[in-house]
């Protein structure tokens, strides 16, 4: 099972309208990162949440780490056609038998009409 | 600052060779990470070198190795390709190691795309 899910899965919205993406760790998150992925390139960082309830944001985006640190939210205002692409939330560090790894979400593809 | 570089950006390769893709940090990082990118399987942990040393390591077979120099950069092996190596290779650095908060923000690179035919 994926350790980080993110939904939805995929998104279209008109111009002009919010939207939210969520992000749902089956472990407590000690850090939390959200980038954004064009089609068939790197990812771009968009920020860290490290403590519950901490909240950041990035022109019109803005990401949530909820209290009890197992889910992130992030949220986009007055969506623009350049918010368009994949949205990857990722959790480190992230223990299994003593050795950490980054591990991320299954993304979500946002498409933003004109 | 400079950003990640990797190199080559595209490869084409076919069943049974090997390959060699590299990777350049932004300076001043010492961690290389290299993951595996598939519409299937999504974004995938290969491993992370830190101070020349192999640190943490995902679940890859052995055909699948890597190495980190002096300078931070780091090259990943793939030999015996596969049709299933197919993929986009990312490569991210950041200050610390995996587990150290504060400087394991990963910066990723624009990737190298493999297609093993």
């Amino acid at each position: 099972s994926q350790e980080l899910e993110q939904s939805p899965q995929s998104l279209i919205v008109q111009e002009g309208k919010n939207l939210t993406i969520n992000c749902t760790s089956s472990k407590t998150l000690y850090g939390l990162y959200w980038y954004k992925q064009k089609y068939g390139e790197g990812l771009i960082f968009l920020m860290m949440l490290q403590k519950g309830g901490e909240e950041k944001s990035h022109e019109k985006i803005t990401a949530k780490l909820d209290e009890k640190k197992q889910q992130s939210s992030l949220h986009i205002t007055a969506s623009q056609p350049s918010h368009a692409g994949i949205y990857l939330c990722g959790a480190s560090p992230w223990s299994t038998s003593g050795t950490y790894k980054y591990i991320f979400g299954t993304g979500t593809r946002l498409k933003v009409l004109a | 600052k400079a950003g990640v570089t990797q190199t080559p950006r595209y490869l084409i390769k076919t069943r049974g060779q090997q390959v060699t893709l590299s990777c350049s940090p932004i300076s001043g990082h010492r961690s290389v990470s290299w993951y595996q990118q598939t519409p299937g399987q999504g974004l995938q942990f290969l491993f992370e070198y830190f101070s020349e040393t192999q640190r943490n390591k995902g679940n890859f077979p052995g055909r699948f190795s890597g190495r980190q120099f002096s300078n931070s950069r780091s090259e990943m092996n793939v030999s015996t390709l596969e049709l299933g190596d197919s993929a986009l290779y990312l490569c991210a650095s950041s200050l610390g190691l995996a587990g150290v908060l504060g400087t394991d923000t990963q910066y990723f690179g624009p990737g190298t795309r493999l297609t093993v035919l």
